[in-house]
């Protein structure tokens, strides 16, 4: 699967929107863009994944530029418990690693 | 339960010893991914089942890593002759399915301290 950048950290502060910024400039037209993130002493949750349109859900958005080469997972509202290390990951179809394939990711720290 | 159920949540053994990892993922989940989290680091792959078949194992370290699942839902992760550097926290994932366009659900993971 193809290589994602992500900042080593980043800081907000509680109740602000939160914008994660996630390169992928080697992406292929057949991956899809997955976000997780990690709480402490927790397992890694499913937060929101795409493929080129943007996404809603209830915990997020998804932002993805219009070349795919990058995307951006907003938070609209940071607490204290979205505090964890945030991973974006790419899986293709039809083939690629059968696991997600993590890499450092970015480690929020929200401030109250 | 609803979520994928790991035990125990932590394990000391001793080196040399041999151990075993339990997973029970959501049941009707296809999917099921074993995954090593060494401190500091983001997880990393060891193996895939598609129910009971294992398909993929590139990630398992050496020979004395061995999954197995032979009923297609509850996996085991054994480890023998344990060594200090398989301190870590593993993993287990479940889903539905294997594609690409799917979630994983992942258990609270068992924290192994070989010492």
């Amino acid at each position: 699967d193809a290589k994602t950048t992500q900042p080593n950290s980043m800081e907000s502060n509680e109740e602000e929107p939160v914008h994660l910024p996630c390169n992928h400039s080697t992406i292929s037209g057949t991956d899809y863009i997955h976000w997780y993130r990690q709480l402490p002493s927790q397992g890694p949750e499913y937060v929101i994944h795409g493929l080129t349109s943007n996404v809603n859900n209830r915990m997020a958005s998804l932002a993805i530029a219009e070349d795919r080469k990058s995307s951006t997972l907003i938070l609209h509202r940071a607490t204290l418990r979205d505090a964890a290390v945030y991973y974006c990951i790419l899986r293709r179809s039809g083939g690629g690693a059968d696991g997600l394939t993590f890499g450092k990711g970015t480690h929020l720290i929200i401030q109250p | 339960g609803a979520g994928v159920s790991q035990s125990p949540r932590y394990k000391v053994a001793k080196r040399g010893q041999d151990v075993a990892l339990r997973c029970d993922p959501i049941s009707g989940h296809v999917s099921l991914f074993w995954y090593q989290q060494a401190l500091g680091q983001g997880p990393e792959f060891l193996t895939y089942f598609q129910n009971e078949a294992q398909l993929d194992k590139s990630g398992l370290p050496s020979d004395r890593f061995f999954a197995e699942r032979p009923e297609g839902s509850v996996s085991t992760l054994k480890i023998q002759r344990t060594q200090q550097e398989d301190s870590a926290v593993y993993l287990c994932a479940s889903s539905l399915v294997r594609t690409e366009n799917t979630e994983a659900f992942f258990g609270q993971g068992t924290r192994l301290t070989v010492v």
